[in-house]
């Protein structure tokens, strides 16, 4: 099993601020590697697939990049809508999420 | 618009079973394989079972392998999991989601309940 790990657990930020979270895998992983947004009671959203592709409707705040074993999520300048949970997903062989980063209010 | 419609959740003593079900439109549910995540409280995602669009491919995750069985129903756009000898740790938010073998999730429910008590 590809086991993913994301640092840091909780990162406070203020709004306006980047925010920059990193998601590493067990083994590589090559492009096929997603990130999802949760908030409180609500089901995952996609934002990113193909490591870097911003899924349908997401703000062009939101960029992914990396490839193989090491990605990054970064926020541009971080919204009030945009303190929630994130996790990365690897698709490429089954699927195992990382243990998500959450996003705080500084 | 694509929507899934979990329901089947619900408080169950352990060893019993229970069948959750996803009710899908929007889309063309013969045409997708479809999966279910489930998500403790407080905790992470953990992916649970996947069936392709025919039924042709079936994959469980390690945790669940021999408990749970993943179905699914194109002539009524339903998709289930039959979860047998509940445990404890079976305790979570069920999710179905949307996407292909080697693809993201493109489309998520929001979820039933299900709680493993005494």
């Amino acid at each position: 099993e590809i086991v993913m790990t994301q640092s840091p657990a909780t990162l406070s930020v203020s709004p306006g601020e980047r925010a920059t979270l990193s998601c590493r895998a067990s083994q590589s992983v090559s492009s096929n590697l997603a990130w999802y947004q949760q908030k409180p009671g609500q089901a995952p959203r996609l934002l990113i697939y193909g490591a870097s592709t911003r899924a349908t409707g997401v703000p062009a705040r939101f960029s992914g990049s990396g490839s193989g074993t090491e990605f990054t999520l970064t926020i541009s300048s971080l919204q009030s809508e945009d303190f929630a949970v994130y996790y990365c997903q690897q698709y490429n062989n089954r699927w195992t999420f990382g243990q998500g980063t959450k996003v705080g209010i500084k | 618009e694509v929507q899934l419609v979990e329901s089947g959740g619900g408080l169950v003593k352990p060893g019993k079973s229970l069948r959750l079900s996803c009710a899908a439109s929007g889309f063309s549910f013969s045409s997708y394989s479809m999966n279910w995540v489930r998500q403790a409280a407080g905790k992470g995602l953990e992916w649970v079972s996947s069936i392709s669009s025919s039924s042709s491919y079936i994959y469980y995750a390690d945790s669940v392998k021999g408990r749970f069985t993943i179905s699914r129903d194109n002539a009524k756009n339903s998709l289930f999991l039959q979860i047998n000898s509940l445990r404890a740790e079976d305790t979570a938010v069920y999710y179905c989601a949307l996407g292909e073998y080697s693809s993201p999730f493109d489309y998520w429910g929001q979820g039933t309940l299900v709680t493993v008590s005494s």
